[in-house]
């Protein structure tokens, strides 16, 4: 069975920084594009940043763009989020995903939580 | 960036009864392809999302039949032929035609 599984989340002060990690197992991670999606609470879910397969090629929404770093390693079947310069807005439970444009592919971890607050 | 309209907000709908969600985006979710990336989501009661449908018609593996995706171009329909009381939550239509990838408000679907 295809899994994924987050870690990093909690409290953090306006201005810090947080790593998250996402760990694939049940399948090998490198075929697929990965995603990190986050929902605020009471909110639908927002597409933050994806990565392709050999990480050459990485997207990232305006609101994150020079504060936020995807990254993975492919050898620990693993996706990373690197958020620096945390605000208030970045609140969310942020779930890493797999999900395939061309196919019946769409895997999601159970998502972190991440609250920015003094 | 492409802007998802969903309607309604809210869906009361009665056990065994059909239900239809709309979405219109803010542009053609034709891509240079040829195909158009429009995809269905279900979000139960603290789950994570689920995808259900994707390139508008498509069901996604183990998606019961009842439910099935229509549409082009910028307008775009979800159908549950007959409710059930699983079927209670939030559904998002979202689109990957356009970076960033981008999702509607959401409609909740309740049971009356």
């Amino acid at each position: 069975e295809m899994q994924l599984v987050e870690s990093g989340g909690g409290l953090v002060l306006p201005g810090g920084s947080l790593s998250l990690s996402c760990v694939a197992s049940g399948f090998t991670s490198n075929r697929y594009w990965m995603h990190w999606v986050r929902q605020a609470p009471g909110k639908g879910p927002e597409w933050v940043a994806n990565i392709k397969q050999d990480g050459s090629e990485k997207y990232y929404v305006d609101s994150v763009k020079g504060r936020f770093t995807i990254s993975r390693d492919n050898a620990k079947n693993s996706l990373y989020l690197q958020m620096n310069s945390l605000r208030a807005d970045d609140t969310a439970v942020y779930y890493c995903a797999i999900v395939n444009r061309g196919d019946s592919t769409d895997v999601w971890g159970q998502g972190t939580t991440v609250t920015v607050s003094s | 960036d492409v802007v998802m309209t969903q309607s309604p907000v809210s869906l009361p709908v009665t056990l065994g009864q059909p239900a239809s969600i709309s979405c219109i985006s803010s542009r053609s979710l034709v891509n240079s392809d040829g195909n158009t990336y429009l995809n269905w989501f279900q979000q139960r009661p603290g789950q994570s999302p689920r995808r259900l449908i994707y390139k508008v018609s498509k069901r996604d593996s183990g998606v019961p039949d009842r439910f099935s995706g229509s549409g082009s171009g910028t307008d775009f329909t979800l159908k549950i032929s007959r409710v059930e009381a699983e079927d209670v939550g939030v559904y998002y239509c979202m689109q990957d035609t356009h970076w960033p990838w981008t999702f509607g408000q959401g409609t909740k679907v309740e049971i009356k």
